[in-house]
Order: C-alpha cells, then sequence, then structure tokens
C-alpha cells in the first residue's frame, strides 16, 4: 500500500542550527501538507503546498521556515534557525485533492532543539 | 478558524465495554475526518463523513455525523486492547485547504 515516508524520524539540534525535513509523498497525489504536533498538543497545520507553490500558510509557518519539492519526488521543510519551541513532531501529509480532509500522513520527524 | 471540541479528553475502560466519543463545533463543516494515531506515529484516516445525518459503520466502530454538520460521534462496540489510542476528529475549513483537527480522546482499553 502507497505509504508516506519521512526522514529522519528523530533529529536532535542546538538552537540556530539549520534543519530540513524531509518527505516522499504517496507518488499521484498533488497536495502536501506539513503539519507539527508539539507533546501533549493539538496536531497544528503549517503550511499547504500545490502546484510547486505554497498555496496556505499559517501564523506558525513565519520567514524561519520554508518548504521545496526539489525534483518530483521529494518535500522539504527547512528551518532556518531553530529556536526551542520548534520542538516537536512534524508530520507529512498528502492528499490527491484538496478541502477533502482526507490526507495521508507519514510517521513523523521527531525534532528537539537544545 | 473553526475549532472542535472533543470529549472526554481522557477514556479508559474495560475490554468488551461500549463507549462513544464526541466532536463538536459551533461552525458548520463540509465534511468530517475521524482519525486515529499510536504513540510515535502520524494520525491515520478512518473515515470520512460528508452528509448531515450520515452514519457509516467500520466493523465495531460506528461514526455518526449531525444533521446539521457541526459534530460528530464515534461508537465502539466491544472495546479491544487493539482500540487503545488517540482519537482525532478533524474537518476542512471552508474556502481553504487546511485542515483542522480536535483535541483528541485518549482511549485506553484494558484487558
Amino acid at each position: 500500500e502507497p505509504e508516506v515516508t519521512q526522514t529522519p524520524s528523530h533529529q536532535v539540534t542546538q538552537m540556530g542550527q539549520e534543519v530540513i525535513l524531509r518527505c516522499v509523498p504517496i507518488s499521484n497525489h498533488l497536495y502536501f501538507y506539513w503539519y507539527r504536533q508539539i507533546l501533549g498538543q493539538k496536531v497544528e497545520f503549517l503550511v499547504s503546498f500545490y502546484n510547486n507553490e505554497i498555496s496556505e500558510k499559517s501564523e506558525i509557518f513565519d520567514d524561519q521556515f520554508s518548504v521545496e519539492r526539489p525534483d518530483g519526488s521529494n518535500f522539504t521543510l527547512k528551518i532556518r534557525s531553530t529556536k526551542l519551541e520548534d520542538s516537536a513532531m512534524y508530520f507529512c501529509a498528502s492528499s490527491w485533492g484538496s478541502n477533502t480532509g482526507e490526507l495521508f500522513f507519514g510517521e513523523g520527524s521527531r525534532l528537539t532543539v537544545l | 478558524t473553526q475549532l472542535l471540541e472533543q470529549s472526554p479528553q481522557f477514556l479508559s475502560i474495560q475490554e468488551g465495554e461500549n463507549l462513544t466519543v464526541y466532536c463538536n463545533s459551533s461552525s458548520v463543516f463540509s465534511s468530517l475526518q475521524w482519525y486515529r494515531q499510536e504513540p510515535g506515529e502520524g494520525p491515520v484516516l478512518l473515515v470520512t463523513v460528508v452528509t448531515g445525518g450520515e452514519v457509516k459503520k467500520l466493523k465495531r466502530l460506528t461514526f455518526q455525523f449531525g444533521d446539521a454538520r457541526k459534530d460528530s460521534s464515534l461508537h465502539i462496540t466491544a472495546a479491544q486492547p487493539g482500540d487503545t489510542g488517540l482519537y482525532l476528529c478533524a474537518g476542512p475549513n471552508f474556502g481553504n485547504e487546511k485542515l483542522t483537527f480536535g483535541t483528541g480522546t485518549r482511549l485506553t482499553i484494558i484487558p
């Protein structure tokens, strides 16, 4: 069964360092997303991406964040200068259509900022 | 932003019992999804309900969408330890692609 894969599964970094989280969405999906979940809190929307550009972003997704689809398969989230409060599980998701709510999530990348 | 409140927040019951968890909002949703999340993993889609009043069954799980499309419930019959997990409702906001997640119900089934 097709699945969304994410790497790394866990990354520990020092505050101020750059981090890149990688995702391979399901191949025939057109919409790509990043969500995050701080420990014990709700899953929160960060950004959606369609047709090689950001289609929507939340107030969390400030100038420190960027996304890219460098080739036909990978979808990356970059955090330029990590802060302590960026520590969270970051989930990549993909879907074939927008506004369906039927997202397929990866297993997540746990980011720990020290 | 449309908000989704789930209740109860935590639920711990014996194997074999029945349970219902609720997802409520003051806003209308075009559809609602239910996801289950295991520790350290991403949410996994269980079902989508679209029509007001719709009922969908997935083995021992019964999902209902409220008539006004503002709320939903998940009923589990004869709960099994394998049902343990975090149950999340979620819905797409009108006019955009953002999926709003509920606060979650953490369910523990005791063998």
